[in-house]
């Protein structure tokens, strides 16, 4: 089994509509983060967390929520998609608080497809 | 502004053949840089992370060079196979703002038969 784990790996919805995208971690990890990733571009960080009392915006936050359910699950939810929220989502985590030494470790990724 | 530039953006080799992919980057202050490595339809997966101190750092195949003078890093692969084919994203981490990461848009390396 994967160490992260992200569900749905595949979603397809209409603009407007409701969504979430969950992330589970068996590595025991603290820090947890959502990234998006678009053709062309380098991974952006849309949300991160320290621990279940810490969530911090990233630099592309706007149109997106999360929730810390417990040390190992962290949702992503588009309370109203558009399409230019299509990309492919990524969930993360580490174990250092020092990111600046701190491994990501990367989940397989959920494709989102808004129309 | 902090910035990640890797080059080419894409890169096809045979089977057996060494490549070279570059990383430039305008971060600072700098405290490390790592490679991952993201095949199709998966997570990237992290290579090596090298330091300010480090310049030279290898993981099997795969050689990474840091001169942070410069601010240029290189990936090194050795003797490619096809299941080298994946994107390689160089990814520099900022001293400051909470340790930022500042990602590369990634180079497509094909290796063929």
């Amino acid at each position: 089994d994967a160490d992260v784990t992200q569900t749905p790996r595949n979603r397809i919805t209409k603009t407007g509509k409701r969504i979430m995208l969950e992330c589970s971690q068996t590595k025991g990890h603290d820090r947890m983060y959502w990234y998006r990733q678009d053709p062309g571009l380098g991974l952006r960080l849309i949300y991160y967390s320290f621990d279940v009392k810490d969530i911090n915006k990233g630099e592309i936050s706007d149109g997106y929520s999360v929730s810390r359910q417990a040390q190992a699950k962290f949702s992503l939810s588009l309370e109203s998609a558009i399409p230019n929220q299509t990309a492919l989502y990524f969930c993360a985590t580490s174990e250092s608080r020092d990111s600046n030494t701190g491994e990501l470790f990367f989940g397989e990724g959920s494709r989102l497809t808004v129309l | 502004k902090n910035q990640v530039e890797q080059s080419p953006q894409s890169l096809i080799i045979l089977e057996g053949k060494n490549c070279t992919l570059q990383c430039n980057y305008t971060v600072s202050p700098f405290s490390n840089l790592r490679w991952y490595k993201q095949d199709t339809g998966r997570g990237p997966v992290s290579l090596t992370i090298m330091t300010f101190s480090e310049n030279t750092k290898s993981n099997g195949r795969y050689t990474a060079t840091l001169d942070a003078d410069t601010k240029q890093s290189s990936l090194h692969i050795t003797a490619s196979q096809l299941s080298d084919s994946a994107s390689y994203i160089c990814v520099v981490s900022a001293n400051n703002q909470g340790g930022k990461l500042i990602f590369g848009q990634g180079t497509e390396l094909s290796v063929k038969p």
